[in-house]
């Protein structure tokens, strides 16, 4: 069975504030991919970033960074110097098959206050 | 193209009437899919098509819903006799093709309100 939990409901920052959301997901495959969505107020899911399960470097493309540790199985998604554009909810997702084909987790409310 | 679309954004029917959602994928996309959100929780997925070919169908698809892709192109789901727990956002999906397998493009959903 595969699942992804991601424990904060809501986090709330104060602009320019670093802030990190934790995923932790479970799988028996061996190959899957690990996927980070943001959702605005206006509800279309938008593509952030994909990692394989065999790739453990951490990424960083601009004010976002992703830290994936396959020993804690954890892809956790920090967002530096916070804006009020990024304000929304952001998901956590595994994908085992075709990459659209995904378990996403709860999602994490993300507020950002000037 | 300006990416997957989805009519109507928003529907609100009597319980026990039969809905109609539309999605029509990004042109190249061979792979599409249907997911349910409900309030407060992450996309559920439902279904997905490689060209108008259903290849997998989650229990949570039950018996009322059902989804066609005829032609490969656009998709419909359609909810029999709804009931007040359909109330959810459904979203469309598209992706490219097995062998270009890409992450997948949503549309900006239909939100259902059964009363």
């Amino acid at each position: 069975a595969q699942k992804v939990t991601q424990a904060q409901t809501e986090i709330s920052v104060v602009e320019k504030e670093d802030v990190t959301l934790d995923c932790v997901y479970e799988t028996r495959d061996t190959t899957y991919y690990l996927f980070w969505y943001k959702q605005p107020p206006s509800g279309e899911l938008v593509f952030l970033i994909r990692r394989n399960s065999f790739d453990e470097q951490n990424e960083i493309s601009g004010r976002y960074s992703w830290n994936f540790q396959k020993s804690t199985s954890s892809f956790n998604f920090t967002i530096t110097a916070s804006q009020v554009v990024d304000s929304a909810v952001y998901f956590c997702a595994l994908a085992t098959d075709s990459w659209g084909k995904l378990q996403f987790g709860a999602g994490t409310q993300v507020v950002v206050t000037p | 193209d300006t990416g997957v679309s989805q009519n109507p954004r928003h529907k609100i029917t009597k319980r026990g009437q039969n809905v109609t959602f539309r999605c029509d994928p990004i042109s190249e996309h061979n792979r599409l899919y249907w997911y349910r959100q409900t309030l407060g929780q992450g996309p559920e997925f439902l279904t997905y098509f490689q060209n108008e070919a259903q290849l997998e169908k989650s229990r949570l698809l039950s018996d009322r819903f059902s989804a066609e892709r005829p032609k490969g192109s656009f998709s419909t789901l359609e909810i029999q006799r709804t009931e007040q727990g359909d109330s959810a956002m459904y979203l469309c999906a598209s992706s490219q093709p097995r062998e270009m397998d890409t992450e997948a493009f949503f549309g900006q959903g239909t939100r259902l309100t059964v009363v």
